[in-house]
């Protein structure tokens, strides 16, 4: 069984300032994807960030980015220039590739509360 | 309305009633998730289709639970007698095969008293 690991419950930083969401996984899996969603308070989860584990590149959508460390089962998430709208809980997850093309459901991290202050 | 649509949006309940939730995916997904999300965690797998068929149904949370999808289009998550335990956050998702991006509802919160 797949296991993801946030070990930051919660994170505070100041608004412009870069903060960096650590996510451990563990499987015996070669062929996989890894994501990071942020559900707003009361609103839906909407995913932020793709990695497929064959892509020894990282994945960057504008100002977020990860760090993708194979061999060390690690998958972090970095934000630059925090703005007040990123604050919310981010969520690691992981996901096996099927067979058909796709996903299989996703195996969530706890999540981390992430506090941009003004 | 584009996106995965769920009702209701709060349920409370009784303990020993029985609740049904309807998910409406993206009209063109033919994939469909559920999840249980309780306060704190992150959600919990709990089913899927791929068009009506129910792919995976193991991590189903007990006999109490069960799903369909009898036109592959909308789906319900029915839980029979109901228990505190329950009282959670239910969530659908809906994707494209092929796709692994997942796109979520607002969810149903559901309250056993």
């Amino acid at each position: 069984a797949q296991t993801v690991t946030q070990s930051q419950p919660e994170m505070s930083v100041q608004e412009a300032e870069t903060v960096t969401l650590s996510c451990t996984y563990d499987t015996s899996e070669n062929n996989y994807y890894l994501f990071w969603y942020k559900q707003p308070p009361s609103r839906q989860m909407i995913l932020v960030i793709r990695q497929e584990a064959y892509k020894q590149q990282n994945a960057t959508e504008n100002r977020f980015s990860v760090n993708f460390q194979k061999a060390a089962k690690s998958f972090s998430l970095k934000i630059s220039d925090s703005q007040l709208g990123d604050t919310a809980m981010y969520f690691c997850a992981f996901t096996l590739n099927i067979v058909g093309g796709g996903a299989d459901g996703l195996t969530f991290g706890k999540g981390t509360h992430l506090i941009i202050q003004p | 309305d584009t996106g995965v649509s769920q009702d209701p949006r709060h349920k409370i309940t009784k303990r020993g009633q029985n609740v049904t939730f309807r998910c409406d995916p993206i009209s063109e997904h033919n994939r469909l998730y559920w999840y249980r999300q309780t306060l704190g965690q992150g959600p919990e797998f709990l089913t899927y289709f791929q068009n009506e068929a129910q792919l995976e149904k193991s991590r189903l949370l007990s006999d109490r639970f069960s799903a369909e999808r009898p036109k592959g289009s909308f789906s319900t998550l029915e839980i029979q007698r109901t228990e505190q335990g329950d009282s959670a956050m239910y969530l659908c998702a809906s994707s494209l095969q092929g796709r692994t991006e997942a796109f979520f509802g607002q969810g149903t919160r559901l309250t056993v008293v």
